[in-house]
C-alpha cells in the first residue's frame, strides 16, 4: 500500500490562507470518504482537525476546512496564525485499510 | 474525555520480542475499534494494525504482517501489540488511537521502542 502524495511544505503569512494537497487514487481517496487530517506539533502526538473529507471536531477552529476532488483531497488554513505552525498528514481508510499522506510541513513566515 | 496512555517502550535487540499496552480511560473501551500507529524519527506516520471492538476482526500493514500481533482485554480496558522478529527499522514511537466511524479519532501520547544491538 503506497502513502499517499503530499507536498513537503507550504507556507503563507499571518491572516494569509494555506491549502495543502493529498493525492491518493481511484482504490483509496476516490474511493471512499473517509479522509482525515491531523496535525502534529513537534515531539507531540497527532491531532485529528478534519474527518469524512470536511467535517471539523467541535474543538477546532473554523479557519480548518476540507475537500475532496475525484482523487485529491486537500485542507485548507484560512488566517493563518502562528499556532497552525506544524506538520499536517492526511489519510484515507482504504482496502487495508488505513493509509497516511507522506506529511506537509506548514511555516507561518 | 478519553485517554490513552501507552507503555512497554524501550531498547530491544533485533530478532527479540516486545509488548506493548495501551489503558484506555474516560471512554466505553468495549465498543470502540482501536488502531495502533508508529512513526520512524524524523519520518512520517504508519498506520500498524486495527482490532475491532470485540476483536473478532484484526487487520495489519504488510510490513508488519506475521511479526505483530493486536489484541486486547475489554474486562481490563487495555489494547495490546505483541512485536516479534523485531527488526531496526522497527524503530519508532508507537501510538494507539481510537476508531470512530473510519476515522483514527484520539491518540495517545506514544511509546518509543529503539531496536539496536
Amino acid at each position: 500500500q503506497s502513502a499517499l502524495t503530499q507536498p513537503p511544505s507550504a507556507s503563507g503569512s499571518p491572516g494569509q490562507s494555506v491549502t495543502i494537497s493529498c493525492t491518493g487514487t481511484s482504490s483509496d481517496v476516490g474511493a471512499y470518504n473517509y479522509v482525515s487530517w491531523y496535525q502534529q506539533h513537534p515531539g507531540k502526538a497527532p491531532k485529528l482537525m478534519i474527518y469524512e473529507v470536511n467535517k471539523r471536531p467541535s474543538e477546532v477552529p473554523d479557519r480548518f476546512s476540507g475537500s475532496k476532488s475525484g482523487n485529491t483531497a486537500s485542507l485548507t488554513v484560512s488566517g493563518l496564525q502562528a499556532e497552525d505552525e506544524a506538520d499536517y498528514y492526511c489519510s484515507s481508510s482504504a482496502g487495508n485499510p488505513y493509509v497516511f499522506g507522506t506529511g506537509t510541513k506548514v511555516t507561518v513566515l | 474525555q478519553a485517554q490513552l496512555v501507552e507503555s512497554g517502550g524501550g531498547v530491544v535487540q533485533p530478532g527479540r520480542s516486545l509488548t506493548l499496552s495501551c489503558a484506555a480511560s474516560g471512554i466505553t473501551f468495549r465498543n470502540y475499534g482501536m488502531h495502533w500507529v508508529r512513526q520512524a524519527p524524523d519520518k512520517g506516520l504508519e498506520w500498524v494494525a486495527l482490532i475491532w471492538y470485540d476483536g473478532s476482526n484484526k487487520y495489519y500493514a504488510d510490513s508488519v504482517k506475521g511479526r505483530f500481533t493486536i489484541s486486547r482485554d475489554n474486562s481490563k480496558n487495555t489494547l495490546y501489540l505483541q512485536l516479534n522478529s523485531l527488526r531496526a527499522e522497527d524503530t519508532a514511537v508507537y501510538y494507539c488511537a481510537t476508531h470512530v466511524a473510519g476515522t483514527i479519532k484520539t491518540w495517545g501520547q506514544g511509546t518509543l521502542v529503539t531496536v539496536s544491538s
